[in-house]
């Protein structure tokens, strides 16, 4: 079955760009039906959504972090990766990576579930 | 604060039913029937439970139920066992200028 595996360094310095990536396996990311998605859980809190992305590369990011954020996916390798600039250490958190299931109804585009998830990795920010 | 807004916690006992809360606005919950929930046990990822308001994947238990009314969506859970003792998220597609996703806060549930 279709499983995503988040990789990258555990520990960030403050100022600096956090680098994730997520490889898929079980099933291509070059899918019509979805797209892929990053979202991080702070330690001891909730789920907040950073982003997602198509095969073709078209991406939508949180607006409370689209200055700092940039998805991209490389279909060759069947992995999408996620860069976060100018870190503090309100960023320390589990991210992981999902599918994102997206929909077109009359109106357009929509972005719905996720499903699976990977295993997250926590990353922490700290000199 | 949390996009959508969900009771910090609820408890049942084994074999009652719970129902979970997670209100949004017109332009997230109310809008669309794009709700989804989520069951996340201490330190595993979270889990798809409820699609589309009220549709559970393949593999979830009947027991697990989801419904809406107007910018208000809900998860019920019947005939509670010790295992669905966990934090539990509602999410929501949202418009906005752009395309957005949003969560809940997480609503912690106790089985006592």
């Amino acid at each position: 079955q279709l499983q995503l595996l988040e990789s990258g360094p555990g520990l960030v310095k403050p100022s600096e760009s956090l680098s994730l990536t997520c490889t898929v396996s079980g099933g291509s990311i070059s899918s019509s039906s979805y797209y892929w998605g990053w979202i991080r859980q702070p330690p001891g809190k909730g789920l907040e959504w950073i982003g997602s992305i198509y095969y073709g590369g078209n991406t939508y990011y949180n607006p409370s972090l689209k200055s700092r954020v940039t998805i991209s996916v490389d279909t060759s390798k069947n992995q999408f990766s996620l860069k976060l600039s100018s870190v503090t250490a309100a960023d320390t958190a589990v991210y992981y990576c999902a599918r994102n299931r997206k929909y077109y109804d009359s109106s357009g585009l929509r972005l719905n579930w996720f499903d699976p998830w990977g295993q997250g990795t926590l990353v922490t920010v700290s000199s | 604060q949390s996009a959508l807004t969900q009771p910090a916690s609820v408890s049942g006992s084994p074999g009652q039913s719970i129902t979970i809360s997670c209100t949004g606005t017109s332009s997230d919950v109310g809008g669309y029937n794009y709700v989804s929930w989520y069951q996340q046990h201490p330190g595993k990822a979270p889990k798809l439970m409820i699609y589309d308001v009220s549709n559970r994947p393949s593999g979830i238990s009947n027991r697990f139920s989801g419904s809406k009314s107007g910018n208000t969506a809900s998860l019920t859970i019947s005939g509670l066992q010790a295992e669905d003792e966990a934090d539990y998220y509602c999410s929501s597609y949202r418009s906005s200028t752009t395309l957005e996703v949003v969560f809940g806060g997480g609503t912690k549930l106790t089985v006592l």
